[in-house]
């Protein structure tokens, strides 16, 4: 089964630095790999998806992830950090053949002013 | 702006009571879904309709029952919930096939309190 793993419970950087949150995959097969991010009360928000193509996908907000099929990881990154981006992430893989997509545990993100 | 529609936005209800959650999309998208969210974790599959039939069951109890009148819309009727069930649900659409299925648009959810 495919799966994502999110090593990190909260990640705490100052406003203006990089940000990174990490995630690590386990597929069988080409993986279809997914960021999404919920703000406190509402709704998960689709970022940037990996599908084929460029290792380096660019998505909503500024933010970026790169690909890295020798690590099997996705990590998403934002060169700068805003206090706006505070929120819950969550990586995804999606099951290949069906519509079931695997949600890693989630990374708490506490951008300091 | 979210373009799925989620009603209500926050529901009380006691163990006997019947309630449904109703969500809406406009997306032409063929694809909806309902996941159960507790606090601080990730969503968990509940349900996947794919052109209006059920594709996935994630061995939900019965107390809860979906429902797709249409292609754009999807309910969840609840029935004798216990206390545990108290959380946030959400509803998605996406396509069905390509490579923009998995690219799931969420509604805000409903936030669910059992007494």
């Amino acid at each position: 089964a495919q799966s994502v793993a999110q090593p990190e419970d909260q990640v705490n950087v100052a406003e203006g630095n990089p940000l990174t949150v990490k995630c690590t995959y386990s597929v069988s097969g080409n993986p279809y790999l997914f960021w999404y991010v919920q703000y406190p009360n509402r709704g998960l928000q689709f970022l940037l998806k990996y599908i084929t193509g460029d290792n380096l996908v660019k998505g909503s907000y500024g933010f970026e992830a790169e690909f890295n099929k020798s690590q099997t990881s996705f990590h998403l990154k934002k060169p700068s950090a805003l206090v706006s981006d505070s929120a819950l992430y969550f990586c995804a893989v999606r099951d290949y053949g069906n519509n079931r997509l695997a949600f890693g545990k989630g990374n708490q993100v506490v951008v300091i002013p | 702006d979210t373009e799925v529609t989620q009603t209500p936005k926050h529901l009380v209800m006691g163990m006997t009571n019947k309630k449904s959650l109703k969500c809406e999309q406009h997306m032409g998208h063929r694809a909806m879904y309902w996941y159960k969210q507790k606090a601080k974790k990730p969503p968990e599959l509940m349900f996947v309709y794919s052109y209006e039939k059920l594709s996935i069951n994630e061995s939900v109890p019965s107390r809860f029952s979906p429902e797709c009148p249409n292609s754009s819309l999807l309910n969840l009727h609840l029935h004798a919930l216990q206390p545990e069930d108290s959380a946030l649900y959400l509803c998605a659409s996406s396509q069905e096939t390509g490579g923009k299925a998995g690219e799931l648009f969420f509604g805000e959810g409903s936030r669910l309190t059992v007494l």
